[in-house]
């Protein structure tokens, strides 16, 4: 199996600060990387499909990059709305894996 | 608009059985592949299982194969988790979730609300 692994686990950061968090798969996995969003409660959102291409409806201060093993997930300047734990996701071969999530908090 | 609404969740004893079921809308179901995800109190997200659109193409994570059967009826625009031999850590809210329709069939476009199932005696 793929193991996706994320970094940091938890920031901490400001309004307006830029955010970045990195998933490292165990293997090649091209551009078939996902990211989500979820807040407390609430089931989660995808971001980011195929590493860099933004869902519908979703702002444009996220923003992915990265291939083969390496992958970013970028918050331009950080919102209120914003704080929530991500994760990665590799959607190159079953079974589909996440990374262990990276929890943005107030600073 | 996509609507997802899982169902059937609920306390069960370890070595119970409990079936969830995902009620599809907006969206013709029979065009796209389902995949169920689970979520352990406080944990991470984990992929359990993914069946394509037609129903004959179907994968499970190794921690539920052989428990767990995942199914559709395309005429009722539902997705089934079937759960046997229930054990304390697959206690966790389940979510059903669509595909995107594009990218692959894992990158999960929607989701339901989710169920929580809670495996104790």
């Amino acid at each position: 199996d793929i193991q996706m692994t994320q970094s940091p686990s938890s920031v901490s950061a400001s309004v307006g600060d830029r955010v970045t968090i990195t998933c490292r798969a165990s293997q090649g996995i091209s551009s078939w990387l996902a990211w989500y969003q979820q807040k407390p409660g609430k089931a989660p959102n995808l971001l980011i499909y195929a590493a860099s291409s933004l869902q519908s409806g979703v702002p444009s201060r996220f923003s992915g990059s990265g291939s083969g093993t390496d992958f970013t997930l970028t918050i331009s300047s950080l919102q209120p709305e914003d704080f929530a734990t991500y994760y990665c996701q590799q959607a190159n071969r079953f079974p589909s894996t996440f990374g262990g999530g990276t929890k943005v908090e107030i600073k | 608009e996509v609507q997802l609404v899982e169902s059937g969740g609920g306390l069960v004893q370890p070595g119970g059985s409990l079936r969830l079921s995902c009620a599809a809308s907006g969206f013709t179901f029979s065009s796209y592949e389902m995949n169920w995800v689970r979520q352990a109190p406080g944990k991470g997200l984990e992929w359990v299982s993914y069946i394509s659109s037609s129903g004959n193409t179907i994968y499970y994570a190794d921690s539920v194969k052989g428990r767990f059967t995942i199914s559709r009826d395309n005429a009722k625009n539902s997705l089934y988790l079937q759960m046997n031999s229930l054990r304390a850590e697959d206690t966790a809210v389940y979510y059903c979730a669509r595909d995107l329709g594009f990218a692959t069939v894992t990158t999960l476009g929607y989701w339901g609300q989710g169920t929580l199932v809670t495996v104790s005696s």
